[in-house]
């Protein structure tokens, strides 16, 4: 079947530490990846977006990695702060037939500690 | 920056009532809105999508005469939660992509809607 997963367990770390958070796919051929970050009760908010001829992309201290052979997306956070503390989503763009469709991955839990 | 701002943020309502929802975009037009639904622990749904001037499209499983959208205009969209029951309660949240239909969402706050 058809999946895409966060790793499901809270990530704690310390304050100036890099987070790392993981986002597996099987069984798509997708276009591209996004990341979201969602706060309680609140909608997401979109971070960066990495397409599939893509290995990397970069914002201030956000990097994305794409690797379609590992069927991986690796998301990172340097020299993280209190406030980079949310829940994480990772988004799978793919095409079905006429139509591009996104699947959500469950979402990451990042807490970091001061 | 874009914004889509969604009303009202939290709603209680009795069983067997109506709910409508609004979700505005700001400083854009949106001629597509995507509607979610997102229960705890659980990924996003989507659940239909609005397109502006024509019907929604709805995803399988999802009944149209039950949540009825409409999209009058190039900045609002709504969902109507008709008859509701206590299992359509659940954190509804629009979007609406910035670009082309494939662009990155713009997100709503959601609305938190608690059916007694």
């Amino acid at each position: 079947s058809q999946k895409i997963e966060q790793n499901s367990e809270a990530l704690n770390i310390q304050e100036g530490k890099t987070a790392t958070l993981t986002c597996n796919y099987t069984n798509y051929s997708p276009a591209y990846l996004q990341w979201y970050r969602q706060d309680p009760g609140r909608g997401p908010v979109f971070l960066l977006l990495i397409r599939e001829n893509e290995k990397e992309k970069r914002k201030e201290r956000l990097k994305v990695t794409f690797d379609t052979t590992l069927k991986q997306s690796l998301f990172h956070i340097t020299a993280s702060q209190p406030a980079d503390s949310a829940t994480y989503l990772c988004a799978l763009g793919y095409n079905a037939g006429n139509n591009r469709k996104l699947i959500w991955g469950l979402g990451t839990s990042l807490a970091v500690n001061p | 920056g874009a914004v889509v701002s969604q009303h009202p943020s939290r709603v209680i309502c009795k069983s067997g009532t109506s709910v409508k929802i609004e979700c505005r975009s700001l400083d854009f037009q949106a001629t597509t809105m995507f509607w979610y639904r997102q229960f705890p622990k659980q990924s996003l749904m989507l659940m239909a999508t609005s397109n502006e001037g024509s019907k929604a499209t709805y995803e399988q499983g999802v009944e149209k005469d039950k949540f009825l959208i409409n999209h009058a205009s190039l900045t609002l969209s709504t969902l109507t939660v008709t008859s509701a029951h206590p299992e359509d309660s659940s954190f509804y949240i629009c979007s609406a992509p910035l670009g082309h239909y494939n662009s990155p969402l713009h997100f709503g706050n959601g609305t938190r809607l608690t059916v007694t």
